[in-house]
């Protein structure tokens, strides 16, 4: 089983749309999560951290499930801007060194 | 300030030839990381370095070395290259061990492909 994976993409959806992408991590012990955005061809850049208590950038909301070792990332309102693949990482537990592990990556289309 | 470059962009290599990228930051971060990104993998963590003159294994250091000889610049190495190291390689840098706090900047990658 990957540490961490994520809903199999791609995701195409109209302008405007609401999606959601989940996330589930199999260490216990990892600390600290977030959500990365991939445009095409190009480097991985944060989008924002994923809190205990949830937290919303936005259009965009990140949730956070220990008990069931799952994140989700809901975005509103969909722009064309938004298409670009999102990355899962999860820092690991003290015995990874607190390392990032990323996630496959789900890749989001917004059509017109 | 340009943040996390590398060199070269593009390269392909004939199997078993050498050849090493160079990652610089310059925004005096201690922590450097080379990742590679294949279809369907994620990236996954190569070497890293927590400081001048240290370095240290990933998940995936077979066939690569690194060197930190200058705070500013982490090298990764390919030997003998194998068409198995085609990949997208990314360097990243942080200022302390990637958290809350610390947040990872990435190069822009070099795509290499190994014939």
């Amino acid at each position: 089983r990957k540490e961490v994976e994520q809903d199999p993409g791609p995701f195409n959806v109209p302008e405007g749309a609401t999606v959601a992408f989940n996330c589930t991590y199999s260490n216990s012990a990892s600390q600290s999560f977030f959500w990365y955005r991939q445009d095409c061809r190009k480097e991985p850049k944060l989008l924002m951290s994923v809190y205990s208590s949830g937290n919303e950038d936005g259009r965009f909301t990140a949730q956070l499930n220990r008990a069931s070792q799952y994140i989700s990332l809901l975005i509103r309102d969909s722009k064309l801007s938004d298409s670009a693949t999102y990355l899962c990482v999860v820092i690991g537990g003290h015995n990874q060194g607190g390392k990032l592990i990323f996630g496959q990556g789900t890749e989001l289309s917004v059509k017109p | 300030n340009a943040g996390v470059t590398q060199t070269p962009k593009f390269r392909v290599l004939k199997t078993g030839q050498s050849m090493t990228l160079l990652c610089a930051q310059d925004m005096n971060h201690e922590y450097m990381y080379w990742y590679r990104q294949d279809p369907g993998m994620g990236l996954r963590l190569i070497h890293y370095s927590v400081g001048e003159g240290t370095t240290a294994k990933g998940e995936v250091p077979d066939g690569y070395n690194v060197s930190r000889l200058k705070k500013q610049n982490f090298l990764l190495g390919l030997e003998s290259a194998a068409p198995s190291q085609t990949s997208v390689y990314f360097c990243a840098s942080s200022a302390g061990l990637a958290g809350y706090l610390y947040e990872q900047y990435f190069g822009p990658g070099t795509r290499l492909t190994v014939t």
